[in-house]
C-alpha cells in the first residue's frame, strides 16, 4: 500500500546547527504538507508545496520537493530552541480526490541543546 | 486553533466499556476527520466525513464508530475499548484539500 517515510526519527542538535528532515513516498503525490507538533501539543500547518522542484522559505525554515513528487526535505538553518517537535509530512492519500484525506508520515522529532 | 474542540481532554476507563470522544468545530468546513497518534506510527486516519451524514473509514477503522448529524460535530465512539486503543486521538477539520486543522487532542488510556 502507500506509504510515506520520513528519516531519521529522531535528531538531537546543539543550538545554533543545521537540521534537516526527509519524506519519501511511495506513490507520486500532487502536494505535499509539512506540520509541526511541539510536544504535548497538537500538530499545526506550516506550508503546503504543489509544484515539481518548487522551494518555500519561512525565515529561517527551507522547504523542497522534489522533481518526481515522491520526496521532500525540511530544512532549519541555525536551529533555535523553539524549533523542538515533531515536525510531519503528509500527501493525499492515493485515490482519495479532493476529499482532503491525507498520508502521514511517521515523523522526525528534533531535539535542541541550549 | 479555539475553532476546533474536543472533549474531554483526559480519560481513564476500563477494557469492554463504551467511550465517546467529541468533536465540535465552529468553522462550518465540511471536512472533518479522526486520527490516533502512537509513538512509531505518527497520524493514522480513523475515519473522516466530507459532509453531514457522510462518513467513510480511513486507515485504522476496526472498534470505532462515527456519526455526523450536525456539521459542526463529528463524535468518535469506542463501543467496547480494548487496551490497544489507549493512545492519543486528534479531530481535524478542512476545506477539502486545504491544510487541515487539529484540535487540542484527547489522551485515552484503557486499564
Amino acid at each position: 500500500g502507500q506509504q510515506v517515510m520520513q528519516i531519521p526519527q529522531y535528531q538531537h542538535v546543539q543550538e545554533g546547527e543545521d537540521f534537516t528532515t526527509y519524506c519519501n513516498s511511495s506513490t507520486t503525490l500532487s502536494n505535499i504538507q509539512w506540520y509541526k507538533q511541539r510536544p504535548g501539543g497538537h500538530p499545526v500547518f506550516l506550508i503546503q508545496l504543489v509544484k515539481s522542484g518548487e522551494v518555500k522559505k519561512q525565515k529561517r525554515l527551507t522547504f523542497q520537493f522534489g522533481e518526481a513528487k515522491k520526496n521532500s526535505s525540511l530544512h532549519i538553518t541555525a536551529t533555535q530552541t523553539t524549533d523542538v517537535g515533531t515536525y510531519f509530512c503528509a500527501g493525499p492519500l492515493k485515490g482519495s480526490g479532493n476529499t482532503g484525506k491525507l498520508i502521514f508520515g511517521q515523523g522526525t522529532t528534533l531535539q535542541v541543546k541550549p | 486553533d479555539a475553532g476546533i474542540t474536543q472533549s474531554p481532554r483526559y480519560k481513564i476507563t476500563e477494557t469492554g466499556r463504551q467511550v465517546t470522544l467529541m468533536c465540535h468545530q465552529t468553522w462550518s468546513h465540511s471536512y472533518m476527520f479522526w486520527y490516533r497518534q502512537d509513538l512509531g506510527h505518527g497520524l493514522r486516519l480513523i475515519y473522516y466525513s466530507a459532509a453531514a451524514d457522510i462518513t467513510d473509514k480511513g486507515e485504522v477503522p476496526d472498534g470505532y464508530v462515527v456519526s455526523r448529524s450536525k456539521t459542526e460535530n463529528f463524535p468518535l465512539t469506542l463501543e467496547s475499548a480494548t487496551r490497544s486503543q489507549t493512545s492519543v486521538y486528534f479531530c481535524a477539520s478542512s476545506v477539502g484539500h486545504q491544510p487541515q486543522h487539529f484540535g487540542d487532542g484527547t489522551r485515552l488510556s484503557i486499564l
